[in-house]
């Protein structure tokens, strides 16, 4: 069963702007991952933050984790055109070992 | 994708027939993992294995079967019992059963059954 849901499925921005993608889970979590996508290829692992971090940086990228309130954000800062991918949030559920992942936010940055 | 093998790239069967998609990995890990992905529905897990030898149904085992002969190969067989076979099917790894390990993915086999 999928725990992860990414808000909103789909988003559209210019290049250098910065977009924002959200995760909701339902139940407590050991660590949240988030992978990216390239159109008919594997997934790519992007960053791991664990449900003691409250926020984590990646180069351009930025996670933050709120098990209060069951989310995580994905914030990718001065996007490009080769950021256009989905993006995909993977729950840890406490006492597995096995993410469970979302549907994904297909995101399309225009040049 | 590196270290992970997926073959072939795209496979097209006739229904009734079964078909076996390969993974292979020289990243000495030992979990691996199956999952299909369908369009808007994110990926789901088939079948995983932590050793070898051992394996453990996910969340969509029915119509297919998988061995772990060896560490770096888990084969998966999609079966004619399976209702919906056309999608597209990645294998993964992880280091190891702990908490907190990443997956690392292949670069996908896209199944077609007419």
């Amino acid at each position: 069963s999928q725990q992860g849901e990414e808000d909103p499925q789909a988003l559209s921005i210019q290049e250098g702007e910065n977009a924002t993608m959200n995760c909701s889970y339902k139940t407590s979590i050991n660590n949240l991952q988030w992978y990216r996508q390239n159109s008919g290829r594997g997934l790519v692992h992007l960053i791991l933050i664990r449900s003691n971090e409250r926020e984590k940086h990646s180069g351009r990228l930025r996670v933050t984790l709120d098990t209060s309130k069951k989310s995580s954000s994905l914030l990718i800062t001065a996007s490009r055109a080769a950021d256009t991918a989905s993006y995909f949030c993977a729950t840890g559920p406490g006492g597995s070992y096995i993410p469970t992942f979302g549907r994904g936010t297909s995101l399309i940055v225009h040049p | 994708d590196g270290g992970i093998t997926q073959s072939p790239k795209y496979l097209f069967r006739k229904e009734g027939q079964n078909v076996t998609l390969s993974c292979e990995q020289n990243l000495n890990h030992d979990a691996m993992y199956w999952y299909r992905q369908d369009p808007g529905q994110g990926l789901r897990l088939i079948y995983y294995s932590q050793i070898v030898n051992d394996f453990q149904k996910g969340d969509i085992a029915e119509g297919y079967s998988v061995s772990r002969e060896k560490k770096e190969s888990f084969p998966l067989t999609v079966t004619s019992a399976q209702k919906n076979p056309t999608a597209f099917y990645l294998c993964a790894t992880s280091g190891s059963g702990g908490l907190f390990y990443e997956q690392y993915f292949g670069p996908g086999t896209r199944l077609t059954v007419t």
